[in-house]
């Protein structure tokens, strides 16, 4: 079954660090995404990405992330300058059609120090 | 506001026994539901989804129902094993646009043998 990848699988950094991490959608899928989930807490949305550009983002999406679809096959997601709080799992996922058939990667676990 | 909420942060049965999870939503306007199996330490693993324009959907040991007049959405297990035991998701696609989901915050199954 064609699955997500998501590298690291753990991230270390020191804050105000620049971090990137980095996903491998499912080749035929469209849509990208990225959510993130603090521990012990619910999925939250980050941000959406389409046809090489952000569809919709969240608040916590400020200007300290960014998107890239750099190549054919990565889908990354850089946060510039880490704070404590950026601490979280994140997800990202990719979908065939819009809202549909989403399938998450495993999640890299970034750990901010 | 937008919010998917749960009605139970933890649901305990007996191996064998069917289980319930609950979730209400608060957008009238979502269209699309995805129930999301979440084990620890991995990402959203995709249960089944079911569309505005339907009540029931079953799938293996697994049926989704909604009731679009109170907002609610259901999981049914049935004869619930102990691999079953994780975090239950169910997540609200409001904007088919982006394709954006929001999450409930989560139910945890334990499955005693």
């Amino acid at each position: 079954e064609p699955e997500v990848t998501q590298t690291p699988s753990h991230q270390v950094t020191q804050m105000g660090q620049e971090v990137i991490l980095r996903c491998v959608p499912i080749s035929n899928h469209l849509y990208f995404y990225w959510y993130r989930q603090i521990l012990g807490q619910k999925v939250e949305f980050l941000v959406s990405f389409y046809n090489n550009e952000i569809s919709e983002k969240s608040e916590i999406f400020d200007d300290q992330f960014s998107v890239e679809r750099p190549d054919g096959s990565n889908f990354t997601l850089k946060i510039r300058s880490t704070k404590l709080e950026d601490s979280a799992m994140y997800f990202c996922a990719s979908s065939e059609s819009r809202g549909n058939g989403y399938t998450f990667g495993s999640g890299t676990r970034l750990t901010v120090v | 506001g937008e919010s998917v909420g749960l009605h139970l942060p933890t649901l305990s049965v007996q191996e064998g026994d069917n289980s319930i999870i609950n979730c209400a939503y608060s957008n009238s306007a979502s269209d699309y539901f995805i129930w999301y199996k979440q084990e620890s330490g991995k990402g959203p693993q995709f249960i089944i989804d079911i569309r505005s324009n339907m009540d029931k959907r079953q799938g293996q040991r697994v049926t989704v129902l909604l009731n679009k007049t109170v907002k609610h959405l259901s999981l049914q297990i049935a004869a619930t094993q102990p691999g079953d035991s994780a975090v239950y998701f169910c997540a609200e696609n409001m904007d088919s646009n982006t394709g954006k989901l929001i999450f409930g915050q989560g139910t945890t199954l334990q499955v005693k043998p």
